[in-house]
């Protein structure tokens, strides 16, 4: 069975700085997706950044990177230029990348706080 | 509609009793799931369908827990003589297809009490 483990339940940054969550997975397939979520108070789920497996490139989207390292099966997401608004539960996924199998794996979360 | 609807965002009852949790998709989404978030916990897969079909249920946690998209829209995760480990959040997603991203609702945060 898959599994995904987000080892750090609590990181903190000062605004305008960088932090790193970290994500690990454990997987026998090939082919798959890794994704971070991000859930406010609100409690919708948004999602930050994804990963196809077969991509060696790092994905980025704005002030969010991830580091993917297939091998060590290890996906940390980077927030450069932390902002009040990046205050959030993170949350790393997987879903196999079998057509049909559309099923998201859920770590179980790290709550980020940024410090003004 | 513009984004996934849940309704009720809040719903208490009494153990023992039945209860409903509705879920709106995006419009001309065709999968959709519901997954169960326990407190401080990340999301649980529960069920997932294509259209009406439900082709995966094998998260769903007892038989007392039913699900159903009658006309491959609208969704209604129905829970049955409620028990208090019952008590969570539960998010409904949606997405245009096989891997598109799904996009979540707001959930439904049920208390049994």
């Amino acid at each position: 069975a898959q599994t995904v483990t987000q080892s750090q339940p609590e990181m903190s940054v000062q605004e305008a700085e960088t932090v790193t969550l970290s994500c690990t997975y454990d997987t026998s397939e090939s082919d798959y997706y890794l994704f971070w979520y991000k859930q406010p108070p609100s409690r919708q789920m948004i999602l930050v950044i994804r990963q196809e497996a077969y991509k060696q490139q790092n994905a980025t989207e704005n002030r969010f990177s991830v580091n993917f390292q297939k091998a060590a099966k290890s996906f940390s997401l980077k927030i450069s230029d932390s902002q009040l608004g990046d205050a959030a539960m993170y949350f790393c996924a997987y879903r196999i990348g079998i057509q049909g199998a559309q099923k998201l794996v859920f770590g179980q979360g790290t709550r980020l706080t940024i410090n003004p | 509609g513009a984004g996934v609807s849940q309704s009720p965002r809040y719903k208490v009852a009494k153990r023992g009793q039945d209860v409903a949790l509705r879920c709106d998709p995006i419009s001309g989404h065709v999968s959709l799931f519901w997954y169960q978030q326990a407190l401080g916990q990340g999301p649980e897969f529960l069920t997932y369908f294509q259209n009406e079909a439900q082709l995966d249920k094998s998260g769903l946690p007892s038989d007392r827990f039913f699900a159903e998209r009658p006309e491959g829209s609208v969704s209604t995760l129905k829970i049955q003589r409620t028990q208090q480990e019952d008590s969570a959040v539960y998010l409904c997603a949606s997405s245009s297809g096989w891997g598109q991203p799904q996009h979540f609702g707001d959930g439904t945060r049920l208390s049994i009490l």
